[in-house]
């Protein structure tokens, strides 16, 4: 069935210092991404809308300086937190909708910030 | 605006003692109703996708069901390996809109 990669899963990082998190359909493409970022025993909060070669749509309330989403191709996107600080440590996932189907998860990314 | 609402919140349930989930929700245009399952520290893993009224799937012991206004999941003879939190989700125009997660715990 359809999977989709995230890498890394968990990733430590100074305070101050950028991160970049990948999301991959691994066997089918996608148009259409979207991160989410899901804090402890709360549901999934949708940050931002990724569309192959357009800009992203971020949700309200969401920085779109910081958390910086590029679509380079229909199987890839990137989430980049920029100057990370301790409260942007969570855990992020992506999704992505397979064309005529269902939309798949990835296994999250782990974000700690020191 | 499209919303999703779960209950109950939490569930427990002794191993082989059958329930539902239930997923009330209003949307402009459904183009899909899932259901996923999470375990902790993971990310969702696809269940099903419901498309319109009346429609049922069953996977193992799941069956899940679709009204205009909800949706249900059953689990008949529960294990504890079913033990996680069940995430219901809309799609309207576009995003998905979740609901809060039931979560459920089977005992042995």
């Amino acid at each position: 069935g359809a999977v989709v990669s995230q890498h890394p899963s968990w990733v430590i990082c100074k305070s101050g210092t950028s991160v970049k998190i990948e999301c991959r359909s691994l066997d089918f493409q996608a148009t259409t991404m979207f991160w989410y970022r899901q804090f402890p025993k709360q549901s999934l909060m949708l940050m931002a809308t990724s569309n192959e070669g357009s800009k992203a749509t971020y949700e309200q309330g969401v920085e779109k300086d910081k958390f910086l989403i590029n679509h380079a191709s229909l199987t890839l996107s990137t989430l980049t937190v920029t100057s990370a600080h301790p409260e942007d440590s969570s855990f992020y996932i992506c999704s992505a909708h397979e064309i005529g189907n269902t939309i798949y998860f990835g296994e999250g990314s782990w974000l700690t910030v020191v | 605006e499209d919303q999703v609402t779960q209950s109950p919140e939490a569930l427990r349930l002794q191993e082989g003692e059958s329930s539902s989930l239930n997923c009330s929700y209003t949307v402009s245009g459904l183009r899909g109703l899932f259901w996923y399952r999470q375990d902790p520290g993971k990310g969702p893993e696809f269940l099903f996708t419901l498309y319109s009224a009346g429609e049922e799937k069953e996977k193992e012991r799941l069956k899940a069901t679709l009204t205009k206004k909800e949706s249900f999941l059953h689990i008949t003879a529960p294990k504890p390996e079913d033990s996680a939190t069940y995430l219901c989700a809309v799609q309207g125009a576009q995003k998905l809109v979740f609901g809060q997660g039931t979560r459920l715990t089977i005992n042995p």
